[in-house]
Parts: structure tokens; sequence; C-alpha cells
């Protein structure tokens, strides 16, 4: 799987948009982007994938750029229960892609 | 619908000593992989079961080791327990590659 760098840590103002960057330079043609996060004390959740095109759901707003070397996590009107780690992933979808390589992740702390 | 169940929450292990951590997958999954997170870090793959047979392997020494039941649930056996075992471990479910859903985990310090 490709590896991810992402910032270690960002701060966003409650209600605002949260914007978190991921680089995947070496990304494979077949490789999704994933986002999870994970609050204190509780298993990583799933947010969103998408593979070329920008995905929405109730959660977040993935955008991927066209060279699919990056891409960006945007939590639309971040709330102080969003506070957590966001790990950034990539990998092949199902198949015999078993296991999510997490890396460190950036710890997202939103203000009030 | 319960999702992934881990048990016990908590746990305080001797060095030398054996555990076992249990995992219950959500409804409908069948595979089940076990994680293991260090303070500060992000979750490190440990193995994966899947048809009670272990499908992939981390990098993780063989004194860790799991089984899977037929009703998919799972067991992860750590041997010789060392303090640098202590960490959160999660267990994640999924129908086969694609959906994981994890639980909380199980906190396990060992003095």
């Amino acid at each position: 799987d490709a590896k991810t760098t992402q910032p270690p840590s960002m701060d966003c103002a409650e209600g605002r948009a949260a914007n978190l960057p991921c680089n995947h330079s070496t990304i494979s043609g077949n490789e999704y982007v994933y986002w999870y996060r994970q609050i204190h004390s509780q298993g990583p959740q799933y947010i969103i994938h998408g593979l070329k095109n920008n995905e929405t759901n109730e959660m977040a707003s993935l955008i991927i750029t066209e060279d699919r070397k990056s891409s960006t996590l945007i939590l639309p009107h971040a709330t102080l229960r969003d506070t957590a780690v966001y790990y950034c992933i990539v990998r092949v979808w199902g198949g015999s892609a078993r296991q999510l390589t997490f890396g460190s992740g950036t710890q997202l702390t939103v203000l009030p | 619908d319960a999702g992934v169940t881990q048990s016990p929450t908590h746990l305080i292990k001797t060095r030398g000593q054996q555990v076992t951590l249990r995992c219950s997958p959500k409804s409908g999954h069948d595979t089940v992989s076990w994680y293991q997170q260090a303070l500060g870090q992000g979750p490190q793959f440990i193995f994966q079961y899947y048809e009670e047979e272990e499908r992939q392997r981390g990098n993780f020494p063989d004194r860790f080791s799991g089984h899977q039941f037929p009703n998919y649930s799972s067991e992860l056996n750590v041997n010789a327990l060392l303090l640098g075992d202590s960490a959160l471990y999660l267990c994640a479910s999924s129908l086969g590659g694609s959906g994981y859903t994890f639980g909380s985990g199980t906190r396990l310090t060992v003095v």
C-alpha cells in the first residue's frame, strides 16, 4: 500500500470548515483513498473513501486532486465532537488487500 | 444491531503471563482483524482471520496467535507477556476485505 503523509496536528474553530490534507504521491491506479477517525479511547471509525472522483456523504467530503497524489478531507461545519485523530489510508479495495496500514494521522482539535 | 464487541475492556497482567482477548464481529461480517495500538501511535496490523484460518499476518512474533470460531467470533492470545505489549488491542470486522468496523478495544497493561 502507498505511504501517506499528514500534518501531525491542526486546529479549527467550531462551526468552520476543517480541511485535512493528505499526500500520497506514490499511489497506484487501483488504490483508493480512505479516511478514518479515532476519537479518544474509541476504535477508528470509517468516514469516507474514493478513487478519483470527489465524494460526499453525511459526514464529510473528499476532494482528490486530478493526479491523485494528494487529497483533502473536508468537515463542512466542525463541532467539538469532531475532535479526533484523522487517518488517511491508501489501499486496494477488498480482494487480497486485507490490512489497513495506519500512519500517525492528524490530531484535529476543534476549538469553541 | 450491535457493532463489534470486545472483552474485557481493561486488563492488567504480569510479565511472563498469557492473555486472551475476545471479539464478536458485527452481524453479517465474516472476517476479523486484530490491531495493536501503542500510546500515541496509529494501530498496527497483527493478523486477519477468515473462514477460521489466518489469512494475513503483520510483523508480530509467534507469541501472538489467534483463532476464529464457526460463529465468526475471534480470540487473540499473547504468550510470555512483555512490558512492551502494553497497548490498546483493537478488533475490526468486515465482510471479506472491505467495510471495516472497529470495536472500542481492550486496554492491556503489563506490569
